[in-house]
């Protein structure tokens, strides 16, 4: 069972469109992070969110975790070919998870020059 | 370059072979973390060390698993006996001892079993 799922699984767009990428979970998360990964590389961090409710910007990448601290989502604006990549969220569990970092099933964003 | 390093960063080696993979974590980091990931999937938790203490470890780590950082900096991840099933990527992390879940991962080692 995947602890936290993200949708969709793939997203093709043309530069210069929005789009927003999701990961839910049935479980609650102390904080969670979002992660973009090119081929053949590995994750690099973007951002932590650790209060319900909260959002971070990012230049063009808008973060939001969930009241109940279960969901977040990514909103990227005007997007680039730059973009393109592997996004993936992960947490560690609550209670007692710290020391284990669970990841998202990944949405493969590819920007369409 | 003060980042994860992980070596070799690709290996090819034929079924029943061992293989061993490297990694130097960022060096003001207590904690070092292997992940398994597979093409278009997210990386798949294996262990965790804290300093030289291996505290957890996920049943993907099959008794065919080791790994190791006998002096809590440096670790070594080796599989003995591949199997075609284990090719993948293997990620290593670190992290602060004063952990919030952030992760800095290697550019990773990339296992073919043929």
């Amino acid at each position: 069972t995947q602890l936290l799922e993200q949708s969709p699984q793939f997203l093709s767009i043309q530069e210069g469109e929005n789009l927003t990428v999701y990961c839910n979970s049935s479980s609650v998360f102390s904080s969670l992070q979002w992660y973009r990964q090119e081929p053949g590389e590995g994750p690099v961090l973007l951002v932590t969110v650790v209060t319900g409710g909260e959002v971070k910007k990012l230049k063009r990448l808008t973060f939001q975790f969930g009241d109940a601290r279960k969901d977040s989502s990514l909103h990227i604006t005007a997007a680039q070919p730059g973009d393109t990549g592997l996004y993936l969220c992960a947490g560690p569990l609550v209670p007692g998870g710290y020391q284990k970092v669970t990841f998202g099933t990944g949405t493969k964003l590819q920007v369409i020059p | 370059d003060t980042g994860v390093s992980q070596n070799p960063r690709h290996k090819i080696t034929k079924r029943g072979q061992n293989v061993t993979f490297r990694c130097d974590p960022i060096s003001e980091h207590n904690r070092l973390y292997w992940y398994r990931q597979t093409l278009g999937q997210g990386p798949e938790f294996l262990t965790y060390f804290q300093n030289e203490a291996q505290l957890e470890k996920s049943r993907l780590l099959s008794d065919r698993f080791s790994a190791e950082r006998p002096k809590g900096s440096f670790s070594t991840l080796e599989i003995q006996r591949t199997e075609q099933g284990d090719s993948a990527m293997y990620l290593c992390a670190s992290s602060w001892d004063t952990f919030n879940g952030e992760l800095f991962f290697g550019e990773g080692s990339r296992l073919t079993v043929l």
